[in-house]
């Protein structure tokens, strides 16, 4: 499997963006890139995923690097709630049902 | 509610029993997951399923057995338990790729199991 790098913390104010870098320098043609994050005692959650468009929904915004070997996740305004580790995650768009591979993610920090 | 469940949130047994871990979704989703999350590994797939009556290992199945005799149920039986299965255990699930597209996995809130 392809792998990603992440920095292992990060930090932030509230209300400010945070911007979120992962490199995949050996990603495939058809893997896919996500995101999810895990709140404090709580199961992993999805935040969104792209192929090679950028790409928004309610939670954030995925800019994908023109040749894809770095994707950067985007919260237009942190709150205390975004604190979490933040997982980016290549998955094979041919494999039905495929396995998620989980590193050790960024550590996100808001401060008040 | 619709969603994943997984029971109990907490449990704490001896070595050599044997614990069954639960995981209920209402979605009808075909694909289920079972994960286990140790600090410094990260999370790590056990076992998954396809559909009913069809599983298959994951990355650290050794010493689990799974079933799936009902879409909506699958769980995760240790059959002796040892100390180094004391780790948090997540169960997802999701629907199979569309097309190209991949659908997202829905975790449940764990359990938090602890061998003596």
């Amino acid at each position: 499997d392809a792998k990603t790098t992440q920095p292992n913390s990060m930090e932030s104010n509230e209300e400010e963006p945070v911007h979120l870098p992962c490199n995949h320098s050996t990603i495939s043609g058809t893997d896919y890139i996500h995101w999810y994050r895990q709140l404090p005692s709580q199961g992993p959650e999805y935040v969104i995923h792209g192929l090679t468009s950028n790409v928004n929904n309610r939670m954030a915004s995925l800019a994908i690097a023109e040749d894809r070997k770095s994707s950067t996740l985007i919260l237009h305004r942190a709150t205390l709630r975004d604190a979490a580790v933040y997982y980016c995650i290549l998955r094979d768009g041919e494999t039905s049902g495929s396995r998620l591979t989980f590193g050790e993610g960024t550590q996100l920090t808001v401060n008040p | 509610d619709a969603g994943i469940t997984q029971s109990p949130r907490y449990k704490i047994t001896e070595t050599g029993r044997q614990v069954t871990l639960m995981c209920h979704q209402t979605w009808s989703h075909s694909y289920m997951f079972w994960y286990r999350q140790d600090l410094g590994h990260g999370l790590r797939l056990i076992y998954y399923s396809a559909a009913a009556d069809i599983t298959d290992k994951g990355e650290v199945p050794d010493g689990y057995v799974v079933s799936r005799s009902k879409t909506e149920n699958f769980p995760l039986t240790l059959e002796s338990a040892t100390r180094s299965q004391t780790s948090v255990y997540f169960c997802a699930s999701s629907e199979p790729r569309t097309g190209f597209s991949n659908q997202p996995q829905h975790f449940g809130d764990g359990t938090r199991l602890s061998i003596l």
